[in-house]
């Protein structure tokens, strides 16, 4: 079974600078994340899907960050303009149902923002 | 309010020892689910051990065990006859209720084996 794909791995851009990734979840999950994960923390969630719909995206940046998931699969995340603070580790997950409390999320690999 | 507590930012163990991790929650919902996931230096997130609140077990899954001790909201990593490949981040994660609820980390241990 083929995992969740990331893609860039790593990406370098100057503030300011808008910047998207791309994320491709495990075949037939419903509900995909996207988590911010900076140096030495956590991750953080920013924005859950379930098919194409948003569940929470509470802590998500609208001023700068976008989402959108089409067709309930690929997803992709984007930052216009990039600051800084945003230098972080973005990492895709994805779960098979609608995130009940035992289930459990399949990451990807990440993509690594560095912000010059 | 920090909902995970991970007191430990790092760990230094000998090949073959075991490890206990420590991780403490806060939560006022009856039903939760508790996670434990490693990082290795790759980058991806791996699953390693589930516990649910009504579990009346400690959860049990190869050389990783979770010591839950409800009373205490303690939810501690227990990993035995540690290997070099077990030196990675852990981060302990909380789901608390039903539907669509996030999961929610703590700030990891990384823990480094000797050998």
């Amino acid at each position: 079974e083929a995992g969740v794909a990331q893609s860039p791995r790593y990406k370098i851009i100057e503030k300011r600078q808008s910047v998207a990734f791309w994320c491709n979840p495990i075949s037939g999950h419903a509900t995909l994340y996207w988590y911010q994960q900076i140096l030495g923390q956590g991750p953080k969630l920013l924005i859950q899907f379930q098919n194409n719909g948003v569940v929470d995206d509470s802590q998500l940046p609208k001023d700068r960050f976008s989402a959108e998931r089409l067709k309930g699969v690929d997803s992709t995340l984007k930052i216009q303009p990039a600051k800084l603070e945003d230098s972080a580790v973005y990492l895709c997950a994805s779960s098979a149902t609608t995130g009940y409390k035992h289930e459990k999320l399949f990451f990807g690999s990440g993509t690594q923002l560095s912000v010059l | 309010a920090q909902k995970i507590t991970q007191t430990q930012p790092g760990m230094f163990v000998q090949e073959k020892e075991a490890v206990t991790l420590d991780c403490t929650y806060d939560t006022s919902d009856p039903s939760y689910g508790l996670f434990w996931y490693k990082q290795p230096s790759s980058g991806e997130m791996i699953f390693l051990i589930y516990q649910g609140s009504y579990d009346q077990q400690n959860a049990t899954e190869g050389r990783y065990s979770l010591n839950f001790q409800k009373a205490r909201k303690s939810a501690n990593l227990v990993i035995s006859a540690s290997q070099l490949g077990d030196s990675a981040m852990y981060f302990c994660a909380m789901r608390e209720g039903r539907g669509a609820q996030k999961l929610v980390f703590g700030q990891g241990t990384r823990l480094t084996i000797n050998p």
